[in-house]
């Protein structure tokens, strides 16, 4: 079975500081996807990545940033934290586009910005 | 206004009930996911189906392309089966849509 690994479950951080969430998938996927997820709303993407040093910008890419140096990490950066930023966030993979392949999901980071 | 509605968005139900769940999107899609995500966060993909009909144990997700809706169904349905199930529309340039989710309930 394809896993998918984020690095912290919960993470507490203040506002200001920088933030990293790292996200590990060990099948060779092409596709990754960073989403956040908040009560009411569906989930949101964030930034995409189809191969390696590859990036594009989803739907809410402002205050975040990524970085994919190796196929298997994709990690998501929040250069300045601010307290809108404390949400669910997830990570996928697929391996071809999500019309043809599943999506496979990372267990999620709950962060909290204070 | 999202483009995928679900409903309903709240189901309790006794264990041992047929559950359904339906997700109706606004335009053509290439494909539909069903995925459940159970307390604590974790998400499982449960089915990707761009036509018919797909069944996996007691679970069953169905497409009506001309009617734009799909269901989910559970028969037999248990207390494990308790999660949030979401439904997820694939657009032809890939790009997802997530429904908000119907939070599912099964009393022992």
């Amino acid at each position: 079975d394809v896993k998918v690994t984020q690095s912290s479950r919960y993470l507490v951080k203040r506002t200001g500081e920088k933030v990293f969430l790292e996200c590990v998938q060990d099948m060779d996927h092409e596709n990754m996807f960073w989403y956040r997820q908040d009560p009411g709303l569906g989930l949101r993407l964030i930034y995409f990545s189809y191969d390696v040093k590859m990036k594009e910008k989803g739907d809410i890419p402002e205050g975040y940033s990524v970085s994919r140096e190796k196929k298997e990490r994709f990690s998501l950066i929040l250069e300045s934290a601010s307290t809108n930023q404390t949400s669910m966030y997830l990570c996928a993979s697929s391996l071809g586009g999500p019309s043809n392949e599943k999506l496979f999901f990372g267990s999620g980071t709950q962060l909290s910005v204070l | 206004k999202n483009e995928v509605e679900q409903s309903p968005q709240n189901l309790t139900a006794q264990e041992g009930e047929f559950i359904t769940i339906n997700c109706s999107y606004s335009v053509g899609i290439s494909a539909l996911h069903w995925l459940q995500q159970h307390p604590g966060g974790g998400i499982v993909s449960l089915f990707m189906l761009s036509s018919g009909k797909k069944k996996h144990g007691r679970l069953i997700a169905t497409i009506n392309i001309q009617e734009k809706h799909s269901s989910l169904h559970i028969t037999a349905s248990h207390p494990r089966d308790s999660a949030v199930y979401i439904c997820v529309q694939v657009l032809g340039n890939e790009k997802l849509t997530f429904g908000t989710g119907t939070r599912l309930t099964i009393i022992p």
